[in-house]
């Protein structure tokens, strides 16, 4: 079966707090990534995987940071939230071979800084 | 940059209606850029609906068309009759070097 899964699906944060989102894939793929999406705007890239411990920055990464220790296994960590991260969170994966391949997105994780 | 515009916020059509959802694009790293329509159904992730790599194609699924228009820049997505289960958020995005750029999102709404 080929499903992203991202844990959790709602997050209540207070601001300073640490945050860990959570995203899993079952199909192998070598690229995964991390987007947020606000209200009004387009989806917006954080960071990018290219495989285990190959990371690289995407267009608004700072605030976050990624690990990626395991091929299906990508985590989105905020070191002391602020209320601007407020947001939701898409984790997705596809093979290697570009953005042409289709991206494979699990449900978001809606995440409230307070 | 490149960019993506497309109908902002939601669209309300009567069921066994026809459906259209407007996307334009501008690309200046790209002189083809490939398009796409991405849908999110409520509870799940998005999902590639079509693809068009090739100006001038038409891609369809679902019943759903959309044509790759370089003179105008636009990839609109049309329906000629929707149901109730395509109540969701249309998405259109285009690759720009190595990643891909979204428009905000269209939600779909069902009158029945």
């Amino acid at each position: 079966d080929m499903k992203v899964t991202q844990m959790p699906r709602y997050l209540i944060k207070r601001m300073g707090e640490n945050v860990l989102l959570e995203c899993g894939q079952d199909m192998s793929h070598e690229t995964m990534y991390w987007y947020r999406q606000d209200p009004g705007l387009g989806l917006q890239l954080i960071y990018i995987s290219y495989d285990v411990d190959s990371n690289s920055e995407g267009d608004i990464p700072k605030g976050y940071r990624v690990s990626r220790k395991k091929r299906e296994h990508f985590s989105l960590i905020l070191d002391s939230a602020k209320t601007n991260q407020t947001s939701v969170y898409f984790c997705a994966s596809s093979w290697t071979g570009g953005v042409q391949n289709t991206l494979y997105f699990g449900a978001g994780t809606r995440l409230s800084v307070l | 940059g490149d960019s993506v515009t497309q109908t902002e916020g939601q669209v309300t059509v009567s069921e066994s209606k026809s459906l259209i959802i407007n996307c334009t694009y501008s690309a200046t790293s790209i002189a083809y850029p490939n398009l796409f329509w991405y849908v999110r159904y409520p509870g799940e992730g998005l999902q590639l609906l079509l693809k068009v790599i090739t100006a001038g194609q038409k891609g369809s699924s679902r019943g759903f068309e959309a044509t790759y228009n370089k003179e105008t820049t636009s990839f609109h997505l049309q329906k000629a009759s929707v149901q109730e289960s395509d109540s969701a958020v249309y998405y259109c995005a285009l690759n720009s070097n190595y990643q891909l750029i979204w428009g905000s999102g269209t939600k779909l709404i069902i009158k029945p």
